[in-house]
């Protein structure tokens, strides 16, 4: 079956700690996408991927990084710049980045700070 | 500033009763529009979308939306609710000039009674 895997489902970080969530999808999709949702709020975009070895910053990127070296892969790191992580983050990709593609959704992971 | 705006934070309406969720937006051009379905801890599903011709537009799982661009609404609607429709629902829209971006409102949770 073709989808958005997004790993772990729960993820705990401490103070002053970098973690990687992972995102894979075997759509062949072209472009991928990181937001976030916090609880009484849509989502806000973090980065997005338009081609493999490119990437754009969203709205709220400060605190947040992503590499892009492989088509089926984009996977955040939360660095300790990031003061208020806790979150759920959904991973997204579609085949391209015009606005009329829709945009297929992973499970989500959720980050929570011990 | 470009924004939309779903005024109901919750719904509760009862099995076999009808449904409108509301989505007002703000944007100077041609809008376009989307509704998401969002099941607890889990990613979005696209329900329909919204580009140009008809305005009111047919989705899965028997809802439909009806633009109106006099009142800057997108409202979502099902004549019969089932239990299996409460989720929390969100709508978007996607700017039609420049690069990639979508916004997304703060979203509405239904809860349906047997």
């Amino acid at each position: 079956d073709g989808g958005i895997t997004q790993s772990p489902k729960y993820l705990f970080r401490k103070e002053g700690q970098n973690v990687t969530l992972s995102c894979e999808q075997n759509l062949n999709h072209d472009a991928m996408y990181w937001y976030r949702q916090d609880p009484g709020q849509g989502l806000r975009l973090i980065y997005y991927s338009q081609i493999v070895n490119d990437f754009q910053k969203g709205d709220i990127a400060e605190g947040y990084s992503v590499s892009r070296e492989k088509k089926e892969s984009f996977p955040l790191t939360v660095t300790s710049a990031q003061k208020n992580p806790t979150a759920f983050y959904l991973c997204a990709s579609s085949t391209g980045t015009i606005v009329q593609e829709t945009q297929y959704f992973g499970p989500g992971t959720r980050l929570l700070v011990l | 500033a470009q924004s939309v705006t779903q005024p109901d934070i919750h719904i509760t309406v009862s099995e076999g009763a009808s449904l409108e969720l509301r989505c007002n937006y703000s944007y100077g051009a041609t809008p376009y529009l989307f509704w998401y379905v969002q099941s607890p801890g889990q990613g979005l599903q696209l329900l329909l979308k919204y580009f140009s011709g008809d305005t009111l537009v047919q989705g899965i799982k028997g809802f439909e939306a009806e633009f109106k661009r006099s009142q800057s609404s997108f409202n979502l609607r099902k004549p019969s609710v089932h239990w299996s429709d409460a989720a929390e629902y969100f709508c978007a829209v996607a700017l039609t000039s420049g690069t990639y971006k979508y916004i997304f409102g703060t979203g509405t949770r239904l809860k349906v009674l047997a």
